[in-house]
């Protein structure tokens, strides 16, 4: 299994609501990334999870909340998001952290829209 | 901080052309390059990479050589084909603090038709 799995693959939420994307990796990967790409635009790091734990939060707001439950799942959880937030969001995992060439594994991502 | 720059898109083909997409990157260290490819409505697959000067990497008939003296890592492809439609991410990666995570250059649309 070399797959990345994201769901939902799309989402449409108000800017009341509070939903949650997940992602599920079984390779055995112990780094996972959240990531998110505007249309036509490369994709921004927004978290990194390294062996459970947080290591990388890139200034993103607080209404975003990153979770990493175990080794293979890591959540997004999101609550009064702003229309500007609509995007793909992807998530990504690495085997090992701190490699630089360590290649990474993409899921095909959540396409969120914020009414 | 390091960065990358890609040529502007898009980049339009008819079949069996050749192709570059060209990329620079700035970095204080010795970075790991990469080429992503991205189909539509799908997330990113990486296409090929290099981790030290003079590396080639090449997969699907794709090349790209890490020139550490001008800084490059030039996507090349003798002949494309229309299911080579998509964009095409230059990155590298380069050993954090906190971890490691790729930068990204803005992207190049390559369109081929028939």
């Amino acid at each position: 299994d070399t797959e990345v799995t994201q769901t939902p693959k799309h989402l449409v939420m108000g800017m009341t609501n509070k939903k949650s994307l997940k992602c599920e990796q079984h390779m055995g990967h112990r780094a996972m990334y959240w990531y998110k790409q505007k249309a036509k635009k490369p994709p921004e790091l927004m978290f990194v999870y390294s062996y459970e734990k947080l290591s990388i939060n890139e200034s993103v707001p607080s209404r975003f909340s990153p979770e990493c439950p175990n080794s293979s799942l890591l959540n997004l959880h999101l609550h009064a998001l702003q229309p500007e937030d609509s995007a793909l969001y992807l998530c990504a995992s690495s085997q090992v952290p701190r490699q630089r060439n360590e290649k990474l594994f993409f899921g095909s991502g959540t396409q969120l829209s914020v009414l | 901080g390091d960065s990358v720059t890609q040529m502007e898109g898009p980049v339009t083909l008819s079949e069996e052309a050749f192709l570059t997409i060209n990329c620079t990157y700035t970095a204080t260290g010795y970075p790991s390059l990469f080429w992503y490819v991205q189909y539509p409505g799908e997330g990113l697959q990486l296409l090929l990479k290099a981790t030290k000067a003079d590396d080639k990497g090449s997969n699907k008939g794709f090349e790209a050589t890490y020139r550490k003296e001008t800084t490059s890592f030039h996507l090349e492809k003798g002949s494309v084909q229309v299911s080579d439609s998509a964009v095409y991410f230059c990155a590298l990666s380069d050993q954090g603090q906190a971890g490691t995570a790729l930068i990204f250059g803005k992207g190049t649309t390559l369109s081929v038709s028939s």
